[in-house]
């Protein structure tokens, strides 16, 4: 019940396409579902989150759809760069408290 | 300096050897944590410490004991580690676990550890 599932575990899209990577949960008491992104020899950085209560955010090329009968969310970069070659990790917590991950998805952009 | 530093950035180690991971954050937070890194694996949460006060412990074999002797500075000290407990090890501050912050996390670059 406090697993979350993502997928895929590697992701390999075209400068200019979309990337989506997906994210499942059990937990219905989650309240807070952040996307860390983490770029090689670094430490993982929050890129955004959602809170239950909205089923989109959206942030320049990055957007959160939340499906909460189905208990999912996922995260779309739109016109994708190589720049945004990185590993990205889902999460979700119960008010802040210990957030449970993801087991990343490493996306590379080709050119 | 600003953010979360984390020192050494790589280590290597004997099975037998003592060493520790220092991390000092300089954003004025008041909760610290120790995360492992593994590969296609999720983040894996040690320790939390909440206003200087050990708040979680993961079930973390004794071969790893946190230190925080203020809310600025975390240390993981390690002794007779084995082989699998290499990995990244990432320390990480918050304004506070739980409550009513954003819930974000600002992480160092962690310490990469190879026990030999």
């Amino acid at each position: 019940q406090q697993q979350v599932k993502q997928s895929p575990q590697s992701l390999i899209v075209q400068k200019g396409g979309i990337s989506i990577i997906n994210c499942a949960y059990e937990n219905t008491a989650f309240d807070y579902f952040p996307w860390y992104q983490q770029f090689p020899g670094k430490g993982p950085a929050l890129l955004i989150a959602i809170r239950p209560d909205v089923s989109e955010k959206k942030e320049g090329r990055f957007t959160i759809s939340f499906n909460k009968s189905a208990k999912q969310f996922s995260l779309h970069i739109m016109d994708s760069q190589p720049g945004d070659s990185a590993t990205y990790f889902c999460a979700a917590s119960i008010s802040n408290y210990q957030l449970i991950w993801g087991a990343g998805t490493k996306l590379i952009i080709k050119p | 300096e600003t953010g979360v530093t984390q020192t050494p950035r790589h280590l290597v180690m004997g099975m037998t050897n003592k060493k520790s991971l220092k991390c000092e954050q300089h954003l004025g937070h008041n909760a610290m944590y120790w995360y492992k890194q593994s590969a296609k694996k999720p983040l894996e949460l040690m320790f939390v410490y909440n206003f200087k006060e050990q708040t979680e412990n993961n079930s973390v074999p004794s071969r790893f004991s946190p230190e925080c002797p203020n809310s600025s500075h975390l240390f993981l000290h390690l002794h007779t580690l084995q082989p699998e407990d290499s990995a990244l090890y990432l320390c990480a501050s918050s304004p506070a676990q739980g409550g009513t912050n954003t819930g974000e996390l600002f992480f160092g670059e962690g310490s990469r550890l190879t026990v030999l």
